[in-house]
């Protein structure tokens, strides 16, 4: 069974700073997707980022990347000068290639972003 | 971003009461999710729903919940008899499976009384 571990159960940053959150999983699978939902107040789920395991460019949206490192199994988040509108919990999910195409998340980071 | 809708945002029931939570999934998307999130916890997968058929299921999954699809639009979620530790937001989502995002709907926000 694969499991996401986030370490950082809470992290504040100043707004226009960078921030990094972490994230490391366990699979002994070798082609999957990982994922950055961010879950406002709102407790919606948005989908901030996807890297698929099979590339080692390391995927970008915006303000936000990803550092990948896959022998590592670590899959760790970068916000760009941050915005107060970041403010939110933030999960990184794992998903399978073929066949389990469920997501398995990680117990969440929440992020605050102070004026 | 394509748009999942779930209705109702928020249900309140006894318990031993039956629920039916409601989803619109992406009308071009073929594979459908339930997951759920009591408060303060991570999100937990539930059911996986394909060619109007569970393709997984999780232990929480038992028998006092099912699926189905019954108009080719609607997704339902049904807890039969429900219990105060269902007390939780149950999310949809509709998943590419050529990119393997899943798009969440905003969520029913269930309290059992």
């Amino acid at each position: 069974a694969q499991t996401v571990t986030q370490s950082q159960p809470e992290m504040s940053v100043q707004e226009a700073e960078t921030v990094t959150l972490s994230c490391t999983y366990d699979t002994s699978e070798s082609n999957y997707y990982l994922f950055w939902y961010k879950q406002p107040p709102s407790r919606q789920m948005i989908l901030v980022i996807r890297q698929e395991a099979y590339k080692q460019q390391n995927a970008t949206e915006n303000r936000f990347s990803v550092n990948f490192q896959k022998a590592a199994k670590s899959f760790s988040l970068k916000i760009s000068d941050s915005q107060l509108g970041d403010t939110a919990m933030y999960f990184c999910a794992f998903v399978m290639w073929f066949g389990n195409e469920k997501l398995t998340f990680g117990t969440g980071t929440r992020l605050t972003i102070i004026p | 971003e394509p748009e999942v809708t779930q209705t109702p945002s928020h249900q309140v029931t006894q318990m031993g009461q039956e629920v039916i939570l409601r989803c619109v999934p992406i009308s071009n998307h073929l594979y459908f999710y339930w997951y759920r999130q009591i408060l303060g916890q991570k999100v937990e997968f539930l059911v996986s729903f394909y060619n109007n058929e569970i393709s997984e299921k999780s232990e929480i999954f038992d028998d006092q919940f099912s699926v189905e699809r019954p108009d080719g639009s609607n997704f339902t979620l049904k807890i039969r008899s429900t219990k105060l530790e269902d007390s939780a937001m149950y999310f949809c989502a509709a998943g590419d499976r050529d990119t393997y995002e899943q798009y969440f709907g905003p969520g029913t926000r269930l309290t059992v009384t």
